[in-house]
């Protein structure tokens, strides 16, 4: 099984600020990488897939990188709407896991 | 227009078990895997487990291997998790997730004697 290191597990920033989130994988999962953004009592909805495309209608602002183990998140502008709680998610084939999420709030 | 719709709260005594249910409308969704998370209060996301679009194949995460049942109802377009011998630590919001399109709105089953 894919195990997943998510860090950090929560962070405080200002809006405008850049924000990074890192995750780290068990084993080489080549760039079969989601990021998923859930906003309080709301069901995770996905930004990007396959470590960097955004999804439809997500703003530029969001960014994903990284190949291999090891892979990064970024916020280029922090804005009040993206509090909430990020999580990368790697994909073996069929079964899924996630990361331990990032908690992200306005300072 | 994607619409993936959950059945409603349950609560539950422990012993017990709960069926949860995810209807879709609008798109195809019986081509697609649909799996089931979990999130419990406070807590990160949890897989339980995969149903095949055809519905013949399920694979569940470990933790779960004889308690949870997936099942799939290519008539109606729905799925469905059973989960058995409920214990209070499966007080949870439960989501059907055909990853990577939209998830259902989640349902939250409480286990409480």
């Amino acid at each position: 099984d894919i195990q997943m290191t998510q860090s950090p597990s929560s962070l405080s920033a200002s809006v405008g600020d850049r924000v990074t989130i890192t995750c780290q994988a068990s084993q080489d999962i080549r760039r079969d990488l989601n990021w998923f953004q859930q906003r309080p009592g709301k069901a995770p909805k996905l930004l990007i897939y396959d470590v960097s495309n955004l999804e439809t209608g997500v703003p530029s602002r969001f960014s994903g990188s990284g190949s291999g183990t090891d892979f990064t998140f970024t916020i280029s502008s922090l804005q009040p709407e993206d509090i909430g709680t990020y999580y990368c998610q790697p994909y073996d084939d069929i079964e899924v896991t996630f990361g331990g999420g990032t908690k992200v709030e306005i300072k | 227009q994607v619409q993936l719709v959950q059945s409603g709260a349950e609560v539950k005594k422990p012993g017990a078990s709960v069926k949860v249910s995810c209807k879709a409308s609008g798109y195809t969704f019986n081509t697609y895997y649909v799996h089931w998370v979990r999130q419990a209060p406070g807590q990160g996301l949890e897989w339980m487990g995969v149903i095949s679009p055809s519905g013949d194949s399920t694979i569940n995460a470990k933790k779960f291997q004889g308690r949870v049942t997936m099942t799939r109802d290519k008539s109606t377009s729905a799925v469905y998790m059973e989960l058995s011998s409920l214990r209070s630590e499966d007080t949870a919001v439960y989501y059907c997730a055909p990853i990577p399109y939209p998830w259902g709105q989640g349902t939250l089953v409480t286990v409480s004697s």
